[in-house]
């Protein structure tokens, strides 16, 4: 079973932030928190991670309660090309054995 | 990162065939390789772990017999659906295993 509870949908408006809450209470201390989105019919693909510490790259920003039990990824400025379904994911590096939950489907709206 | 290239994109079959499905890891040497499946509205769902010169590792449930994995080299691994039958229509994806995981396009599979 996945480790991660995520909202099943929200909405955004384009050129806003959109942020997507993920917990993860159970999270063991090698478990980083990977986030993927997945667009309609396609392979997923990878936007960020972290361990504990916050994370930013072209893509997005990843903030990390102090307690790692639950993460937010942030979209700076959504555009529509952002709809997407985003999968939170908690796994340790040994291992690329991905278990999905259900994620949250984004709509970034006009 | 990584560019994995999956073929067919899309494939029909009639009941009762088999299908191949290829994974190409373009420009990394993937000892390790991963399958997932997704039925329509729902999440993916790790069927098995493909190594390269060895057996693949199967998630619980999944028919080792019938979904045929092989991973003869460092930049391919074969996944063939035997005997299909309409419940097998999905969307099969897989991975290659780096810093993070790297997707290919997936491919449909749709057997009438």
């Amino acid at each position: 079973d996945a480790k991660t509870t995520q909202p099943p949908s929200m909405d955004c408006a384009e050129g806003r932030a959109a942020n997507l809450p993920c917990n993860h209470s159970t999270i063991s201390g090698n478990e980083y928190v990977y986030w993927y989105r997945q667009i309609h019919s396609q392979g997923p693909q990878y936007i960020i991670h972290g361990l504990k510490n916050n994370e930013t790259n072209e893509m997005a920003s990843l903030i990390i309660t102090e307690d790692r039990k639950s993460s937010t990824l942030i979209l700076p400025h959504a555009t529509l090309r952002d709809t997407a379904v985003y999968y939170c994911i908690v796994s340790s590096s040994n291992t690329g054995k991905l278990i999905f939950g259900q994620g949250t489907t984004l709509q970034v709206k006009p | 990162g990584a560019v994995v290239s999956q073929h067919p994109s899309w494939v029909i079959c009639k009941s009762g065939t088999s299908v191949k499905i290829e994974c190409r890891s373009l420009d990394f040497q993937a000892t390790t390789m991963f399958w997932y499946r997704q039925f329509p509205k729902q999440s993916l769902m790790l069927m098995a772990t493909s190594n390269e010169g060895s057996k693949a590792t199967y998630e619980q449930g999944v028919e080792k017999d019938k979904f045929l994995i092989n991973h003869a080299s460092l930049t391919l691994s074969t996944l063939t659906v035997t005997s299909a039958h309409p419940e097998d229509s999905s969307f099969y994806i897989c991975s290659v295993e780096g810093d993070e995981a790297f997707f290919g396009q997936g491919t449909r599979l749709t057997v009438v």
